[in-house]
């Protein structure tokens, strides 16, 4: 299984709404409603912050949303804060009972 | 709260075994499935292993199936990865991650907890 793609950087100012891409293939992000997105501050360990696609777990705030479209998903972040500032990465179910994630993206907020 | 916390990485020539271990805690263990997952240095997470709660189903990545053996004992709260004929590509930060439940022995496909994770090594 290949690394699903995602932009190495994306930038906003604070209240700016940023997104970030997951390109994969019909083999995992277009075959499964099981796409979840992770941030990962420096030194800390991943924080799930959507899952199936589309879903906020609690405590996750919903300036954060994710949609899916063919083979890409896409995590959105309104209304962008300084303690957005993290890695972000995607993460799908694939054919075969195997899982694979995407290539991080470091989002900063100017 | 939730832990997981990894041991049994090293420095181990190719060719070489090793045995990590992760001690869950703060949850029911035996009701989650569990998944190990690897960074090799400067590069991008890969997914290893995942074992059912009850630890009958087992699946793997290609790139370490019939090397790494996944196992857990619920009565212990431990994973472990056993990993025969190693080579220099599986040198990585290996973490446990705990899968998300909604119904106990029903996979969700996401990840709710992960361990800070062991460092193994693969030199000569």
């Amino acid at each position: 299984q290949s690394a699903l793609t995602q932009p190495a950087s994306v930038s906003g100012s604070p209240g700016q709404s940023i997104t970030i891409s997951c390109t994969g293939t019909s083999s995992d992000v277009g075959g499964y409603n099981y796409v979840s997105w992770y941030q990962q501050h420096p030194g800390k360990v991943p924080q799930l912050m959507i899952h199936e696609v589309s879903n906020r777990p609690s405590g996750v705030p919903d300036r954060f949303s994710g949609s899916k479209s063919g083979n890409t998903a896409s995590l959105t972040i309104s209304g962008l804060q300084a303690e957005d500032e993290a890695d972000y990465f995607c993460c799908s179910y694939a054919t075969g009972s195997s899982y694979v994630f995407g290539t991080v993206t470091k989002v900063t907020v100017l | 709260q939730v832990q997981l916390v990894e041991s049994g990485g090293g420095v181990v020539q190719p060719g070489g075994s090793l045995r990590l271990s992760c001690a869950a805690s703060g949850f029911t263990f035996n009701n989650h499935a569990i998944h190990w997952v690897r960074q090799a240095p400067g590069k991008g997470l890969e997914w290893v292993a995942v074992i059912s709660n009850d630890g009958n189903v087992k699946y793997y990545a290609d790139s370490v199936k019939g090397r790494f053996t996944i196992s857990r004992d619920n009565s212990k709260n431990t994973l472990s990865l056993q990993m025969n004929s190693l080579r220099g590509e599986d040198t990585a930060v290996y973490s446990c991650v705990r899968e998300a439940i909604l119904v106990v022995g029903v996979a969700t496909y996401y990840f709710d907890y992960w361990g800070q994770g062991t460092l193994v090594t693969v030199s000569s």
